[in-house]
């Protein structure tokens, strides 16, 4: 089986930084996505990553290092509808066609 | 274009009662997935279909069935509902279902009463 883990809550203030960590134990990897998902809609897509290092896409960037089980994703200038929950999904070894997500962080933006 | 479509968006059934939702893909897109996510939680995987075919199962028991049809919209059944079924359950596609992200669609919570 796999476990992920990510934290329940954070909160940040608009224009900062923040970085929500996702640990994984899984017995393979297959690549670890990052959705975001607003209270009653659809989880979004993004980010990806399947190689050790650094991806970054405008305000948001995620890291992965496999040997580590660990992964983060950084959100620059925070803005208000940055508010939302977070998810962190790990590909299955055994099977490439299904995601394990973690619990979510649901991330607070303050003024 | 149009993204991924469940109906209905809310359900509200009662022990014992079966529900049926429903999920049409993106243009181009053969493979469906299904999810359930529990208020709290992460979503979990139920099915994955592609070209009408069973591609994958989680743990779920066997009460929950589904289908795709021939133009890959999908439909998710569940029976002999339990108060533990309530939760969003979401659809996702994709091109092939294989090593790709997902596109979800926002949902249909189901409130077992």
């Amino acid at each position: 089986g796999q476990n992920i883990d990510q934290p329940t809550e954070m909160t940040a203030t608009e224009g900062a930084i923040v970085q929500i960590n996702c640990t994984y134990q899984t017995s393979g990897f297959n690549g670890l996505f990052w959705y975001q998902q607003h209270a009653g809609e659809a989880p979004t897509f993004l980010s990806y990553n399947v190689l050790d290092g650094l991806e970054e896409k405008g305000r948001f960037s995620s890291f992965l290092s496999r040997s580590k089980g660990y992964s983060y994703l950084l959100l620059k200038e925070l803005q208000m509808k940055d508010s939302a929950s977070y998810l962190c999904a790990v590909r299955d070894p055994s099977s490439a066609r299904q995601l394990t997500f973690g619990s979510g962080t649901q991330l607070t933006v303050l003024p | 274009d149009a993204g991924v479509t469940q109906s209905p968006t809310h359900l509200i059934k009662t022990r014992g009662q079966q529900v049926t939702l429903r999920c049409s893909p993106i243009s181009g897109h053969k493979s469906v997935s299904w999810y359930q996510q529990v208020l709290g939680q992460g979503p979990q995987f139920i099915f994955q279909y592609y070209e009408k075919e069973e591609r994958g199962r989680g743990n779920f028991p066997d009460r929950f069935s589904a289908r795709q049809f021939p133009n890959y919209s999908s439909e998710l059944n569940v029976n002999a509902l339990l108060l533990g079924d309530s939760a969003l359950y979401l659809c996702a596609s994709s091109i092939t279902g294989e090593r790709e992200k997902l596109f979800f669609g926002s949902g249909t919570q189901l409130s077992v009463l």
